[in-house]
């Protein structure tokens, strides 16, 4: 089946810690996006990527990393310098410009 | 201004009851457009795109208003089971995607 996967779904991250995120899609689409979303808010745009070896910043860039090696998969690091890293981590994939597609997400806690 | 504005309710209605949202636009070069429902702890999950011409899907409808800039959805006759949040979507150019924050819909026995 067709579709977009991401692990873990729970991740408990100590203060000081780097995290990789993991996003995998079968849909061969070209674009990949990364967004957060906290309790009782919509979706903030982190880092998207419209093609292999190449991504843009989104709107809350900062403390995050993120790769575009394969067309399959775009990983996000949540790095020491996220200072707020606790929310819910949703990935997705479209045609362009098509409709998006989620994963699961990954719930993130900074303990 | 942000590019894509929706009321985030709540919005609290009893069975088998009409309700609409709304989602306005601000960009007029806006391509495609389409309505998620979230339920609680989940992914979005595509609900319809939005034609110009305007697309129902059984007990959903959706219209889109160039001129006004603006995409809605009605739900008629409302099941407990439709209980959810209800994100708006909105393309520009390319990969340009922008969500709504969402809609909180409840519907009550």
């Amino acid at each position: 089946d067709g579709g977009i996967t991401q692990s873990p779904k729970y991740l408990f991250r100590k203060e000081g810690q780097n995290v990789t995120l993991s996003c995998e899609q079968n849909l061969n689409h070209d674009a990949m996006y990364w967004y957060r979303q906290d309790p009782g808010q919509g979706l903030r745009l982190i880092y998207y990527s419209q093609i292999v070896n190449d991504f843009q910043k989104g709107d809350i860039a900062e403390g995050y990393s993120v790769s575009r090696e394969k067309k399959e998969s775009f990983p996000l690091t949540v790095t020491s310098a996220q200072k707020n890293p606790t929310a819910f981590y949703l990935c997705a994939s479209s045609t362009s410009p098509g409709e998006q597609f989620f994963g699961p997400g990954t719930r993130l806690t900074v303990l | 201004r942000k590019e894509v504005e929706q009321d985030p309710g709540p919005f609290n209605v009893p069975e088998g009851a009409t309700v609409a949202f709304n989602c306005t636009y601000s960009n007029s070069a806006s391509q495609s457009f389409f309505w998620y429902r979230q339920d609680c702890r989940k992914e979005p999950k595509l609900l319809m795109s939005v034609y110009s011409s305007g697309n129902e899907d059984g007990r959903f409808t959706a219209q889109l208003n160039r001129a006004s800039q603006y995409i809605s959805l009605l739900i008629r006759d409302s099941k407990l089971s439709d209980s959810a949040t209800y994100l708006c979507g909105v393309t520009l150019t390319g990969n340009q995607f922008y969500f709504g924050t969402g809609t909180s819909l409840t519907v009550i026995p």
